[in-house]
């Protein structure tokens, strides 16, 4: 069973500051890997989706990669912004078309 | 484009109830999900359909039941009610697989 850990659980940060997030899996056949984001009472809002063929995928200042052979992907944020304070949850889909989410990691980013 | 819909925002059941938690798309998706969140827990997959007319348990679908019968819609049914069910429920959908998963704004739901 694909079990996914995402580290650290909470991070706080100053504002304009470039800091990772880290997303494991243990199953490396997977179709791909998405990031999103979740503010507090509310769905979940996509962010990035790497196909498991690639390698990294950018939307301005979100940066992910995926390393699939070793199980790990980061999510990279450049200049962090108030803005930007969420829980970050990461996502593989299985060959079997289910999804494996992490607990997430939550983050304050401190004006 | 509303894109997923979920119905109700929030619901308070008595044990022993049952309630149909709705949910319907706009974007012609094929796979629909059905997630619930609990506090400090990833989400858990309950249901999915790849199609109308098919349906699948994922990890935690016990005490739910599901229908397909349209491309749009997929409701999840909860018979007697237990506070184990205390939960967020979120839908999902994607056109296909290994493409973006699209979610609703969530169901809160208590059983007391």
């Amino acid at each position: 069973k694909q079990e996914v850990t995402q580290i650290p659980a909470a991070l706080s940060v100053p504002e304009g500051e470039n800091l990772v997030l880290n997303c494991s899996f243990t199953d490396s056949a997977i179709y791909n890997l998405q990031w999103f984001r979740q503010d507090p009472g509310k769905g979940l809002t996509s962010l990035l989706l790497i196909q498991s063929s690639q390698r990294e995928q950018t939307s301005g200042r979100l940066n992910a990669s995926l390393d699939k052979s070793s199980g790990r992907s980061t999510l990279y944020i450049a200049a962090s912004q108030p803005g930007d304070s969420a829980t970050y949850l990461c996502a593989v889909e299985n060959t079997g078309n289910q999804f494996y989410f992490g607990t997430g990691t939550s983050l304050t980013v401190i004006p | 484009n509303a894109g997923v819909t979920q119905t109700p925002k929030f619901r308070i059941l008595k044990i022993g109830q049952s309630m149909t938690l709705q949910c319907t798309q706009d974007m012609n998706h094929n796979y629909m999900y059905w997630y619930r969140q609990d506090p400090g827990m990833g989400l858990k997959l309950i249901y999915y359909s790849v199609g109308a007319g098919i349906t699948d348990k994922g990890e935690v679908p016990n005490g739910y039941n599901v229908s397909r019968s349209t491309t749009e819609d997929f409701p999840l049914r909860l018979e007697l009610a237990a506070p184990s069910q205390t939960s967020v429920y979120f839908c999902a959908s994607s056109y296909h697989g290994g493409s973006e998963l699209f979610f609703g704004s969530g169901t809160q739901l208590s059983v007391l």
